[in-house]
């Protein structure tokens, strides 16, 4: 049974160390997703990559946040600095997307980041 | 651009009664539909999705949904509330006007009652 991971699923951190979160993607999936959810805010999409490409990040705060897949099986998400409005549960999904087709996008679990 | 709506952050509904979660769309091209569950602690699933075909829609524990074009509507139904039914629901649309994200709505809390 093909699953979504993420480590690591629970991070406390103090303001202003660097936070790095991991994915690693369904083998054979061709895009990965970063979200953030929170009460307030509910589900947000941070970043999009196609074939380890970026496509969209432009809900992603470019100051502090960068998102990468240095390669097909590993998606990383780091903030640095980290502040305390940053805590939240970040998902990462993947999917196979087929040109002008439907997909289905798989989480994972979720890290849980408490910023303190 | 694509985008959804779902109507009532919260819905609550006895053990056994109807489940009817609204979800509308809105899309100049024929659209990507899905409903996905977040269960406490747990990342979303898939429950059913639309593609093209057929427009009643089921999907896992007893949830289908229709899709509506002349209502733009893709409301997700299960006849009989379980306990076990209790979650978030969230209604989503591939943008396939742009990059081909998901367009997630901002989710619906169904709360079922003893």
């Amino acid at each position: 049974d093909a699953r979504v991971t993420q480590t690591p699923r629970h991070k406390v951190t103090e303001m202003g160390q660097e936070v790095t979160m991991r994915c690693q993607p369904i083998l054979g999936h061709n895009t990965v997703f970063w979200y953030r959810q929170t009460m307030m805010q509910g589900l947000e999409l941070l970043a999009y990559f196609r074939n380890r490409a970026p496509l969209d990040d432009s809900g992603m705060p470019k100051d502090r946040f960068s998102a990468e897949m240095p390669d097909a099986t590993l998606a990383t998400l780091k903030i640095q600095p980290s502040e305390p409005r940053d805590s939240a549960v970040y998902f990462c999904a993947s999917g196979l997307a087929k040109t002008g087709g439907g997909y289905e996008q798989y989480f994972g679990p979720g890290t849980r980041l408490t910023v303190t | 651009a694509q985008s959804v709506t779902q109507l009532g952050s919260h819905v609550s509904v006895s053990e056994g009664a109807l489940v009817l979660l609204r979800c509308n769309y809105s899309s100049s091209v024929p659209p990507y539909l899905f409903w996905y569950v977040q269960y406490p602690n747990q990342g979303l699933q898939l429950l059913l999705k639309y593609t093209t075909g057929a427009t009643l829609v089921k999907g896992i524990n007893g949830f289908e949904a229709e899709f509506k074009k002349s209502e733009t509507s893709f409301h997700l139904t299960k006849p009989s509330a379980h306990m076990s039914d209790a979650a978030e629901y969230f209604c989503a649309v591939i943008d396939t006007s742009g990059t081909y994200k998901y367009i997630f709505g901002t989710g619906t809390r169904l709360k079922v009652l003893a």
